[in-house]
């Protein structure tokens, strides 16, 4: 079991350009979210999918895309990169929506020059 | 809105010490509550899940306890090691779904 990936592990931007981030997962669990970590600001839900085909806004859901073709894909678009997206990425999984343990990715760090 | 705080932000004790980590969160209205830790520059790694009727979770020498009706969480580390110096994330879920909320961390050293 590799758990939950993500790629990749570092990435630079130029404001406006865009990129996937891409979070896959081996354990057939049906609920995936994207956090991001800021200093000060601590974890935040940026979009969650309870399962293929169904996915849902967090906290701070503005200038992120996602869709959910997959059990086992989640992937996090940027549209526009700027800099206040400059930030460490998690993809986390769990057995389904409800009160199961969550798994967390190894994270990747963007930077929007 | 819920609100999770975790007191002190960092902490440094000698090895061997018990290590006492504080976790309160502001609504009790929650599903369970998840303990983590993440080294420095790695992802988070689960310790323990504590369900909301549950009252305490143990797991080789952690334990955390939880009181819903106070709002608080405390974490356990008994006899200290180096090799547990890391940050330690508490999070709870709503009672809406499994969305997380994080408290801010608290950032641990564990001196030889």
């Amino acid at each position: 079991n590799a758990g939950v990936t993500q790629t990749p592990k570092f990435q630079v931007l130029k404001t406006g350009q865009s990129m996937t981030l891409q979070c896959a997962q081996d354990m057939n669990h049906e609920y995936m979210s994207w956090y991001r970590q800021d200093p000060g600001m601590g974890l935040r839900l940026i979009h969650y999918s309870v399962g293929a085909g169904i996915t849902d806004q967090g906290e701070v859901p503005n200038g992120y895309n996602v869709s959910r073709s997959t059990t086992e894909d989640f992937p996090l678009r940027l549209l526009s990169a700027a800099p206040s997206q400059t930030s460490v990425y998690f993809c986390a999984s769990s057995y389904d929506y409800r009160a199961y343990e969550q798994y967390f990715g190894p994270g990747t760090r963007l930077t929007v020059t | 809105k819920q609100e999770v705080t975790q007191i002190p932000a960092a902490l440094s004790v000698p090895e061997g010490e018990n290590l006492v980590l504080n976790c309160s969160f502001t609504d009790s209205a929650i599903y369970n509550l998840q303990w983590f830790r993440q080294d420095p520059g790695k992802g988070l790694t689960s310790l323990l899940l504590i369900q909301s009727s549950q009252r305490e979770q143990t797991s080789g020498r952690l334990n955390a306890s939880l009181d819903k009706s106070s709002g608080r969480s405390t974490l356990y580390i008994a006899a200290s090691q180096p090799g547990d110096s890391a940050t330690y994330l508490c999070a709870v879920s709503e009672a809406a779904g499994n969305k997380l909320t994080f408290g801010g961390g608290t950032r641990v050293l564990v001196k030889p």
